[in-house]
């Protein structure tokens, strides 16, 4: 299986920051790379597909980058809305896996 | 609008079998996707349990294909999801999705609410 690592776990930071997380895959996965936002209580929401395309409706402060098996999730200005755990995942082979996540908490 | 809803028991006893069904709506189950569910134990990640495609083809996690089947029911435009030999482990909120397959890149679109489903006696 592939395993993917998002680092790091958790940050805290403020409305307006700019965030940039961070997604590394344990093998290439060229840009087979998606990102993924959850709140609590309900399901997630995609974000960014083939690690740079923004989802239709998905606000375009959020921005992806990366190829092979480094990935980033920037957050341009963040939002009061956007504190939530984002995951990425990788669809390049089955078993499809996720990161473990990244919890983005108010300072 | 695609919408998925799963629905089942929200209890299961040790050593019995969940049984969930995902119905789709909005979208025919026999379009270029593959449907799949996801589940999340409380305060955990994200773990991928399996996908079928419309003509039955499906695919598993190898941690518990020994344990799982998927199934389509194109009549009725839904798939279902049996895991077997439960335990407390297996507690989690069960999500079924649709990825899709345009530009050859995968991704799931849509997800159905989630379906808590607790093991114990």
């Amino acid at each position: 299986d592939i395993q993917m690592t998002q680092s790091p776990s958790s940050l805290s930071a403020s409305v307006g920051d700019r965030v940039t997380l961070t997604c590394r895959a344990s093998q290439t996965i060229d840009t087979y790379l998606n990102w993924y936002q959850q709140k609590p209580g309900k399901a997630p929401n995609l974000l960014i597909y083939a690690a740079s395309s923004l989802q239709s409706g998905v606000p375009s402060r959020f921005s992806g980058s990366g190829s092979g098996t480094d990935f980033t999730l920037t957050i341009s200005s963040l939002q009061p809305e956007d504190f939530a755990t984002y995951y990425c995942q990788q669809t390049h082979v089955t078993p499809r896996t996720f990161g473990g996540g990244t919890k983005v908490e108010i300072k | 609008q695609v919408q998925l809803q799963e629905s089942g028991p929200g209890l299961v006893k040790p050593s019995g079998t969940l049984s969930l069904t995902c119905a789709v709506s909005g979208a025919s189950i026999t379009t270029i996707n593959w449907w799949s569910w996801v589940r999340q134990p409380p305060g955990r990640g994200l773990e991928w349990i399996g996908e079928i495609y419309y003509s039955g083809s499906a695919n598993y996690n190898p941690s518990l294909k020994s344990r799982v089947t998927i199934s389509v029911d194109k009549s009725k435009n839904l798939f279902s999801l049996i895991l077997t030999s439960v335990t407390a482990a297996d507690t989690a909120v069960y999500y079924c999705a649709k990825e899709t397959l345009d530009g050859g890149m995968p991704r799931f679109d849509y997800w159905g609410q989630g379906s808590l489903v607790t093991v114990s006696s």
